[in-house]
């Protein structure tokens, strides 16, 4: 069975760091393009970011762009997202999901973790 | 990258068909058929129903389906069940390399 687990979210001060974890199991991690996407309390779903399935392409939202940063290590089966500089708009669930097609990207998120809340508050 | 637009709310009586909109632009809907959309219960992660404007993964039922005309997707359900009542997300990827999400619809199943 096809799982993603997020973990690290946590309150932090505004202008702090933060970075996250997605453990994958019950497919080929290596092979497939992962994103990040993220709910702010009581709003809609914002995408985030996304890396194909080899890390050789990353590309991210305007509103986290400089900030964030996207990474995986397949020998570990683990996608990570690196949160700098942070501020209260980044307040949200944070959702790691899988893209379904083999060593495409963009075609749709088929596979999706039960998310991991950031909280950044003074 | 502004979101796509859908309406807020719809509403429909057990059986009948209802239908959502998704309204890109010639940067997102209107030139790529990566159009995709998700279920989201309250508290729950959101779900894949439709990907590729109009495909259905598999062990979503036939009820659903997605279809797209120029800057415009729709998702319709079919025969309504009161456990449709959920968020509904479309998404399309863009000229900029990125996705998009609409603001979502909440279907309210009467």
């Amino acid at each position: 069975q096809e799982q993603v687990v997020e973990s690290g979210g946590g309150v932090v001060h505004p202008g702090r760091s933060l970075r996250l974890s997605c453990a994958a199991s019950g497919f080929i991690f290596s092979s497939y393009g992962m994103h990040w996407v993220r709910q702010a309390p009581g709003k809609g779903l914002e995408w985030v970011a996304v890396i194909s399935y080899d890390g050789n392409n990353k590309y991210y939202a305007d509103s986290v762009k400089g900030r964030f940063t996207i990474s995986r290590d397949n020998s570990k089966n683990t996608l990570y997202l690196q949160m700098n500089s942070l501020r209260a708009e980044d307040t949200a669930v944070y959702y790691c999901a899988k893209d379904w097609k083999w060593e495409q990207l963009f075609y749709g998120m088929n596979v999706w973790g039960q998310g991991t809340t950031v909280t950044v508050s003074s | 990258q502004s979101a796509l637009t859908q309406p807020a709310s719809v509403s429909g009586s057990p059986g009948q068909s209802i239908t959502i909109s998704c309204t890109g632009t010639s940067s997102d809907v209107g030139v790529y058929n990566y159009v995709s959309w998700y279920q989201q219960h309250p508290g729950k992660a959101p779900k894949l129903m439709i990907f590729e404007v109009s495909n259905r993964p598999s062990g979503v039922p036939a009820r659903f389906s997605g279809s797209k005309s120029g800057n415009t997707a729709s998702l319709t359900i079919s025969g309504l069940q009161a456990e449709d009542e959920a968020a509904y997300y479309c998404s399309s990827y863009t000229t900029g390399s990125t996705v998009v999400f609409g603001g979502g619809t909440i279907l309210t199943v009467l």
